[in-house]
């Protein structure tokens, strides 16, 4: 159980480009879900915090109107890059806990954003 | 704040061999502490968690880890590693009670050398 997906796992499109990234909770429901973003042989860098039907929580630094991120429901929220630029290129994880105290987080597989 | 700091950034360790992967946290609170195996090109697996209870967790794929609140350590190990367990091994803690996010450490890279 508690299997999360991320869709899609690759993408490489031109600068410019607006690239929008889904992540569900495939069998339970999320209260919350976590955006990290991954750089080469480096730790997760948490971007944002999103519960279901609120404004996401960003960390400091982490631009709100570059990262979108929408929670519409208990098991889908999705990460939008605007107007993406090479230096957006990263790899980008999700995760999703259920409610309730103690919980671990459950990591979708990733997504790698090359942007050319 | 909290803060989990990994000694090693890489251990390589022979086919067989024992091994044991560091952690220590800062936190001025109670945490929950936590294991993730990353392998490559891929998120997150969790390996086992401590919440409360026996300091001794064990957790899948062979691995365990022990609490120690004097130390404020949870050291990974396991008894004999296999090629398949070369990976990025996180450490990561939580506050306690309540949903914040996890904390990472940086990562260890095991290398299972054959």
């Amino acid at each position: 159980g508690a299997v999360v997906s991320q869709h899609p796992s690759r993408v490489i499109c031109k600068s410019g480009t607006s690239v929008k990234i889904e992540c569900r909770s495939l069998d339970f429901q999320a209260t919350t879900m976590f955006w990290y973003r991954q750089f080469p042989k480096k730790s997760l860098m948490l971007m944002a915090t999103s519960n279901e039907g609120s404004k996401a929580t960003y960390e400091q630094g982490v631009e709100k109107d570059k990262f979108l991120i929408n929670h519409a429901s208990l098991t889908l929220s999705t990460l939008t890059v605007t107007s993406a630029h090479p230096e957006d290129s990263s790899f980008y994880i999700c995760s999703a806990r259920k409610g309730g105290d103690g919980q671990p987080q459950h990591f979708g597989d990733g997504t790698r954003l090359s942007i050319l | 704040a909290q803060s989990v700091t990994q000694l090693d950034s890489q251990v390589p360790v022979f086919e067989e061999a024992p091994v044991e992967l560091r952690c220590n946290y800062s936190s001025s609170v109670s945490v929950y502490l936590f294991w993730y195996v990353q392998y490559p090109n891929q998120g997150l697996q969790l390996l086992l968690k401590y919440l409360s209870g026996s300091t001794l967790v064990k957790g899948i794929n062979g691995f365990e880890a022990e609490f120690n609140k004097s130390q404020t350590s949870f050291h990974l190990r396991k008894p004999s590693v296999h090629i398949s367990d070369t990976a990025e091994y996180f450490c990561a803690v939580s506050k306690t009670p309540g949903n914040t996010p996890l904390v990472f450490g940086k990562g260890t890279r095991l290398s299972v050398i054959a």
